[in-house]
């Protein structure tokens, strides 16, 4: 199993410019997620998606949309790039835990975008 | 939400035990407590997650007073591949994992 994958690992905009950012997990995971990280920070949620065709906001979500068309793809788009969304971007996934199992997210290696 | 207080940085010497104190005194009564370690340019990795009492796995023992309010993460015999940092966080489902800062763990030789 590759686990969490992230395409891709490096990026470069112009303010203004859109991408999409690409996570893709073959642990037939229903959860997923996407994190941002700024130095010396811990992570924090953007959104995420507790199934196939359903997302929501997390804790910073202005400025990003994301889809979950597929059940093993989660995309993040950035629809015009600001210098803030400079920062390293982490996807995670787990599976859906009753109350009484442990809930560990398996992240991906991180994209890191720069915007200037 | 439940917020976690954790040392910002500890030092330790290989082979020592390291123990890392959590605060979380609002934690909910459904809320588990997990921590995380990160190293440079990579994604967070789970280490052990537990409820009340204690909890050991092959890589940490996690200790958990009865009020819940606190837990302390011990690695025992530290070596130089440990230094990381490390996330404190109560967990009581998929839209309430909060990251603060961690802690930065440095082990020298």
């Amino acid at each position: 199993n590759a686990g969490v994958t992230q395409t891709p690992k490096f990026r470069v905009l112009k303010t203004g410019q859109s991408m999409t950012l690409l996570c893709a997990q073959d642990m037939n995971h229903e959860y997923m997620y996407w994190y941002r990280q700024d130095p010396g920070m811990g992570l924090r949620l953007i959104h995420y998606s507790v199934g196939e065709g359903t997302t929501a906001k997390g804790e910073v979500p202005d400025g990003y949309n994301v889809s979950r068309l597929k059940k093993q793809n989660f995309l993040l788009g950035l629809e015009s790039a600001a210098p803030s969304q400079t920062s390293v971007y982490f996807c995670a996934s787990n599976r859906l835990a009753g109350k009484s199992s442990y809930n560990e997210q398996f992240f991906g290696p991180g994209t890191r975008l720069t915007v200037l | 939400l439940a917020k976690t207080t954790q040392p910002i940085s500890m030092d330790s010497y290989e082979g020592q035990e390291v123990n890392i104190t959590c605060s979380h005194n609002n934690i909910a009564t459904n809320d588990y407590i997990t921590w995380y370690q990160q190293f440079p340019s990579q994604g967070p990795r789970f280490i052990i997650q537990g409820y009340k009492t204690k909890v050991t796995n092959e890589v940490a023992s996690l200790f958990i007073p009865a009020d819940r309010k606190s837990s302390t993460l011990s690695l025992p015999r530290v070596s130089l591949s440990d230094t990381a940092v490390y996330y404190c966080l109560v967990d009581g489902g998929y839209n309430k994992l909060i990251f603060g800062a961690g802690t930065r763990l440095a082990v020298h030789p």
